[in-house]
């Protein structure tokens, strides 16, 4: 079984401030890792996926995430944000083999940029 | 046009009614999901369908029912609903191809449900 653990509920930052939104997760078989995005009133649109390769993600909207596999962890890092920026922040885990890509969400992380 | 499209948007209904909530979609996938969204919970899965022939529970499926309709059409169900089924509903589509556990998902805007 998987599982994924968002360490910050809430994250308040300024704008053109960096950012980092933890994620830890845990399985006993090897995943492929997500973020998602989701700005209010919307559904959930896709940040950046590690599948395998370099452990460093360049998604859309200058996000970034690292896969450290010995702290099971996917921090999504952006170096200067914006308000365009405030939304709630999902990460996601998929085992990488069986029938279906079963998607595990964490509980997320509502990032709120001040000006 | 959105890829992915659910109606209502909106729903306010009481306790004991049946609500459907419909999900279409034109990205041409096989696969479809159903997720309830709670307030610090994340999203969790509540039914998926490979095909017109193939539906699955998910981790929340009591109190819920299903019907894929077609490729593009999956439908969810509440048949009597109750005031703790009150949540944010996403549907999802994703490809069925080679690497299909890697693909993303695709949501919906969303169905706000209350159940008074």
């Amino acid at each position: 079984a998987q599982s994924v653990t968002q360490l910050d509920s809430q994250v308040p930052v300024f704008e053109e401030a960096p950012v980092e939104l933890r994620c830890n997760y845990s399985s006993s078989v090897s995943v492929y890792l997500f973020w998602y995005v989701q700005y209010p009133n919307q559904g959930l649109q896709l940040l950046l996926k590690y599948l395998s390769g370099s452990t460093l993600v360049k998604g859309i909207n200058g996000f970034e995430a690292e896969f450290n596999k010995s702290q099971t962890s996917f921090h999504l890092r952006k170096p200067s944000v914006h308000i365009s920026d405030t939304a709630e922040y999902f990460c996601a885990v998929s085992p990488n083999s069986g029938g279906y890509n079963k998607l595990i969400f964490g509980a997320g992380t509502r990032l709120a940029v001040h000006p | 046009d959105a890829d992915v499209t659910q109606t209502p948007r909106n729903r306010i209904t009481k306790t004991g009614k049946r609500i459907m909530l419909e999900c279409s979609q034109t990205k041409g996938h096989d696969r479809m999901y159903w997720y309830r969204q709670d307030p610090g919970l994340g999203l969790r899965l509540i039914y998926y369908s490979f095909d017109v022939k193939d539906i699955n529970k998910g981790e929340i499926s009591d109190g819920y029912s299903v019907s894929r309709q077609a490729q593009a059409k999956f439908s969810l169900s509440l048949e009597s609903a109750i005031p703790n089924q009150t949540a944010l509903y996403f549907c999802a589509t994703s490809d069925s191809g080679t690497g299909s556990n890697n693909q993303p998902q695709h949501f919906g805007d969303g169905t706000r449900l209350s159940i008074l």
